[in-house]
């Protein structure tokens, strides 16, 4: 089983509509959790961090469920230019910090 | 400010060719640094981490090496490339707090 699961999409929504993108983790001893994204062609950029709290920064709200090992990235009022491809990533304490990528959720917002 | 930089951007080489790509951080010191690859409908691949000049983690078993002979510089390199070796090579640091930024990437097609 790979450590990170997303569903692939494509999600393809209108401007103005709200998406939910999730994703599960295999590893309990996970440490730190994220949200990057990558557009066409290029390396993939931080989109924030996940805490247990739950955080939003404007229209992105992520959730953590570590009883559940499950993540949620929602994204409210969607712009064109968020278009993207979206990962989640997970943090364990072996193999030096090194990121664990889901495969990516892409979406595709349409006017 | 800190940056990453990799290079060659872009590279098409015969299968059975020598490959080196470098990577460089600047404004920084000590920093751990990683390899990425990034296949075709794949999602991102761990292949090497570094925590130090020398010291160097390999996490996929393949004919792709890595070295660090200086402490902002890391090397990713093979002997004789495999068709297998295509797709987009990323090089990545911690500035802390486990986040990673990634460099621009660099597309590699074996032919």
């Amino acid at each position: 089983r790979k450590e990170v699961e997303q569903d692939p999409g494509p999600f393809n929504v209108p401007e103005g509509a709200t998406v939910a993108f999730n994703c599960t983790y295999s590893n309990s001893a996970s440490q730190s959790f994220f949200w990057y994204r990558q557009d066409c062609r290029k390396e993939p950029k931080l989109l924030m961090s996940v805490y247990s709290s739950g955080n939003e920064d404007g229209r992105f709200t992520a959730q953590l469920n570590r009883a559940s090992q499950y993540i949620s990235l929602l994204i409210r009022d969607s712009k064109l230019s968020d278009s993207a491809t979206y990962l989640c990533v997970v943090i364990s304490s072996n193999s030096g910090y090194a990121l664990n990528f889901g495969k990516g959720t892409s979406l595709l917002v349409t006017p | 400010s800190q940056t990453i930089h990799q290079w060659p951007a872009t590279l098409v080489q015969p299968v059975g060719s020598p490959l080196s790509l470098e990577c460089t951080v600047e404004g920084t010191s000590n920093p751990n640094l990683y390899w990425y690859r990034q296949a075709a409908g794949r999602g991102l691949q761990l292949l090497f981490y570094s925590v130090g000049i020398g010291q160097i983690s390999s996490e996929v078993p393949q004919n792709l090496s890595a070295s660090r002979p200086q402490d902002r510089q890391f090397i990713l390199s093979s002997k004789k490339l495999l068709l297998s070796d295509s797709g987009f090579y990323l090089c990545a640091w911690i500035p802390g707090a486990y986040e990673q930024y990634f460099g621009p990437g660099t597309r590699l097609t074996v032919t």
